[in-house]
C-alpha cells in the first residue's frame, strides 16, 4: 500500500491567498483526520471524518479554516484568507474501523509544510 | 480522554534499554494507553497501545501498572534511530480522536 498520500509537501504563499492542501487516505480505512504542527502548540487535531461525514470539528481554529472529503479516497484543508500565523506542518492521517470501535493506529502522511509570508 | 504526563526529555546510551514512563492517574476503564513516535519532521508512527495486560511487538514492550494508573514503554536495545518524540496518549475507541500532548524527547547518544 502506498500509505497516505499529501500534497503539496511544501507551500509558500503570501498572506491574503487561498491554500488548499490535499490527502489520499489508506485505501480501505474510515476515518481521516487533519493535524498541525507548531513549535509553539505542538500536534492538535483540527477535524476529523468518518465515512466522509465530519465528526469533530472543534479543533478548526476559525472560519478560515474549512475541510472536505468528497469521497473515500480524497480530503481537502483550505485556508481562506491565509495568515502568517497559519504557518505550520499540516499532517493528514487515516485508521480503520474494526467493526467494534475505532482503532487508534493512525496512518499519517508526510506532512505539507506551509509559510505564509 | 486522559491526561497523560511525560517528562519532557530522557537520554540513553546506545545498546542499552530505553524505559520511558508515563503517568495517567485518571484514565478510564475502557481507555487504551497508545504510544506514537515523531522522529524529525516524519508524520507520527504507531508504536503500541494496551488496556491492562503488558504487550509487546517487534518495536517494544509497554507495562501497564495493576491500577493502570501509569506505563512505561521499553526499547529494549535502543539505537541512534529511535531518537524521537515519544507520545503517550489515553484512547477511547467511542470517540475515534487521538489527542496527542508535549511527549518525552528520547536522545539516543552513542
Amino acid at each position: 500500500d502506498a500509505g497516505v498520500i499529501q500534497s503539496p509537501r511544501h507551500e509558500v504563499t503570501e498572506m491574503g491567498q487561498e491554500v488548499t492542501l490535499r490527502c489520499k487516505p489508506i485505501s480501505g480505512h474510515d476515518y481521516l483526520f487533519w493535524y498541525r504542527q507548531t513549535m509553539m502548540r505542538g500536534l492538535e487535531l483540527l477535524i476529523y471524518f468518518n465515512n466522509n461525514v465530519p465528526i469533530d470539528d472543534s479543533g478548526m481554529p476559525e472560519d478560515r479554516f474549512s475541510a472536505k472529503m468528497p469521497n473515500a479516497s480524497f480530503s481537502t484543508l483550505k485556508i481562506q484568507p491565509s495568515e502568517p500565523r497559519d504557518s505550520a506542518v499540516y499532517f493528514c492521517a487515516s485508521s480503520l474501523w474494526t467493526g467494534v470501535e475505532n482503532t487508534g493506529e493512525l496512518f499519517f502522511g508526510e506532512g505539507s509544510r506551509l509559510t505564509v509570508l | 480522554d486522559a491526561k497523560t504526563t511525560q517528562p519532557p526529555s530522557m537520554d540513553c546510551a546506545e545498546g542499552r534499554a530505553a524505559n520511558l514512563p508515563c503517568n495517567h492517574s485518571t484514565i478510564s476503564g475502557n481507555e487504551y494507553v497508545y504510544w506514537y513516535r515523531q522522529i524529525h519532521s516524519q508524520g507520527p508512527q504507531y508504536i503500541i497501545h494496551g488496556l491492562k495486560n503488558n504487550e509487546t511487538n517487534e518495536m517494544a514492550s509497554l507495562i501497564i501498572t495493576e491500577d493502570r494508573k501509569s506505563s512505561t514503554l521499553i526499547l529494549p536495545h535502543a539505537t541512534l534511530r529511535d531518537t524521537a518524540v515519544y507520545y503517550c496518549i489515553g484512547f477511547l475507541g467511542n470517540t475515534g480522536k487521538l489527542i496527542f500532548g508535549q511527549g518525552t524527547t528520547l536522545q539516543v547518544k552513542p
